[in-house]
């Protein structure tokens, strides 16, 4: 069955300090997509990046990059330099090309970003 | 103006009250769907639908009722409000095929008394 794990609850960083967040994914699929998505404060939920199973190059844009291995599971964001602009909860989530063509999400259940000044 | 709405924002009822969350959305997405959050769960998927006449099952549909009244109009239903549904509500919309990001509504934080 098809799962997201974010192990972290919960992080707390000085501003500036890097921070990297976990993602490990369970599936059987060959086809699959993830997903990082941030809920600021204010609640609503952004989509940051997209990636298919089959490109596992890393992604960098501005201060944020994703790495991706199939190897242990894993899509780990990184946010570099952090700011308190960079509180909030980071949700992971994977979408499976499956049999129903439902292309369901699944998410992780969250880490929560606070970064101090 | 927003892309995809919900309404209202905020509600508060008691228990065995029937309430409905509406959502619209002007990105033409044939697909829609109804989340709720819950703290430490993540988000959980209620229903789908990928069009007015496809409504689907999430997975916590129990206790929840949706009608697709148009492309862009996806209303929950919560036909009889028990304590525990109190959460936060997320529409999204997508695009055809699993590789589309959903677009999410602001969400509508629902207590019931």
């Amino acid at each position: 069955a098809q799962k997201v794990t974010q192990a972290q609850t919960e992080i707390s960083v000085v501003e500036k300090e890097d921070v990297t967040l976990d993602c490990v994914y369970e599936t059987r699929d060959t086809t699959y997509y993830l997903f990082w998505y941030k809920q600021p404060p204010s609640g609503e939920l952004v989509f940051l990046i997209r990636r298919n199973s089959f490109d596992e190059q890393n992604e960098i844009s501005g201060r944020y990059s994703w790495n991706f291995q199939k190897s242990t599971s894993s899509f780990n964001f990184t946010i570099t330099a952090s700011q308190v602009v960079d509180s909030a909860v980071y949700f992971c989530a994977l979408s499976e090309a499956s049999m129903d063509s439902s292309y369901k999400l699944i998410f992780g259940s969250g880490t929560r970003l606070l970064v101090r000044p | 103006d927003a892309d995809v709405t919900q309404t209202p924002r905020n509600r508060i009822t008691k228990t065995g009250k029937r309430i409905m969350l509406e959502c619209s959305q002007t990105k033409g997405h044939d697909r829609m769907y109804w989340y709720r959050q819950d703290p430490g769960l993540g988000l959980r998927l209620i229903y789908y639908s990928f069009d007015v006449k496809d409504i689907n099952k999430g997975e916590i549909s129990d206790g929840y009722s949706v009608s697709r009244q148009a492309q862009a109009k996806f209303s929950l239903s919560l036909e009889s409000a028990i304590p525990n549904q109190t959460a936060l509500y997320f529409c999204a919309t997508s695009d055809l095929g699993p590789y589309n990001e959903q677009f999410f509504g602001p969400g509508t934080r629902l207590t019931v008394l």
